[in-house]
């Protein structure tokens, strides 16, 4: 099982509510990323980060915002939660190739256990 | 468009049978597929990872085929147990980028029954 965790695990809430879901890694992996996935549906890039002070919007608009701030921590934040939202949001990591290492099969990402979010 | 699609979507076997698992892909230029396990209300778990010079993978009971020419990808379970119950997911990785860009297939439903 790998190293990453995410919290919380299922959260309901209501509508206009701000809310952040949390995001950490304790393997020192430079790379971090949030997927949005709906069920029977594939996983959507919504932001990732190539280490700190880094982050870029993914292939899925969203209208949550991240942070990185520490290698380890890359929270997902929502100002202002609508139902549309409702989805589940998953975590992963994963880190560069040592120098002359293949970058091909260097680049698995681990994935957190995700957040079930309902937005009622 | 990248794309990564799967076959069939849902698949329900008996404890114990064997089943294969279906993914085509136009992702390219290529780099690597892997074979994702994902549990209800978990994140995905690596299965198999095989680059274009690989056509075969195994771990444990999966075995993964790759056909790079015809741009397909079989993942066969051996004696299915109820814990192979979960969504397997397709994942193709392109070259062409330093970020190592996932395309995810939809997966496929397996349900196991004893």
């Amino acid at each position: 099982e790998a190293d990453i965790y995410q919290t919380p695990r299922y959260l309901v809430i209501g509508t206009g509510k701000k809310i952040t879901l949390e995001c950490s890694q304790t393997m020192g992996h430079d790379k971090m990323y949030w997927y949005q996935q709906d069920p029977g549906m594939e996983l959507h890039l919504i932001h990732y980060s190539y280490g700190v002070n880094s982050t870029e919007k993914g292939d899925l608009s969203s209208e949550s915002t991240v942070s990185r701030i520490r290698t380890e921590h890359f929270p997902l934040t929502l100002e202002s939660a609508r139902p549309s939202h409702t989805s589940q949001y998953l975590c992963a990591s994963s880190e560069y190739p040592p120098s002359g290492g293949d970058l091909h099969s260097y680049n698995e990402q681990f994935f957190g256990p995700g957040t079930r979010l309902t937005v009622l | 468009k990248n794309q990564v699609e799967q076959s069939p979507q849902s698949l329900i076997i008996l404890e114990g049978k064997n089943c294969t698992l279906q993914c085509n892909y136009t992702v390219s230029p290529f780099s690597n597929l892997r074979w994702y396990k994902q549990d209800t209300g978990r994140g995905p778990v690596s299965l198999t990872i095989m680059t274009f010079s690989e056509n075969t993978k195994s771990n444990g009971r999966y075995t993964a085929t790759l056909d790079a020419d015809t741009k397909q990808s079989s993942l066969h379970i051996t004696a299915s147990q109820l814990s192979d119950s979960a969504s397997y997911i397709c994942v193709v990785s392109d070259r062409g980028s330093t970020l190592g860009r996932l395309y995810f297939g939809r997966g496929t439903q397996l349900t196991v029954w004893p």
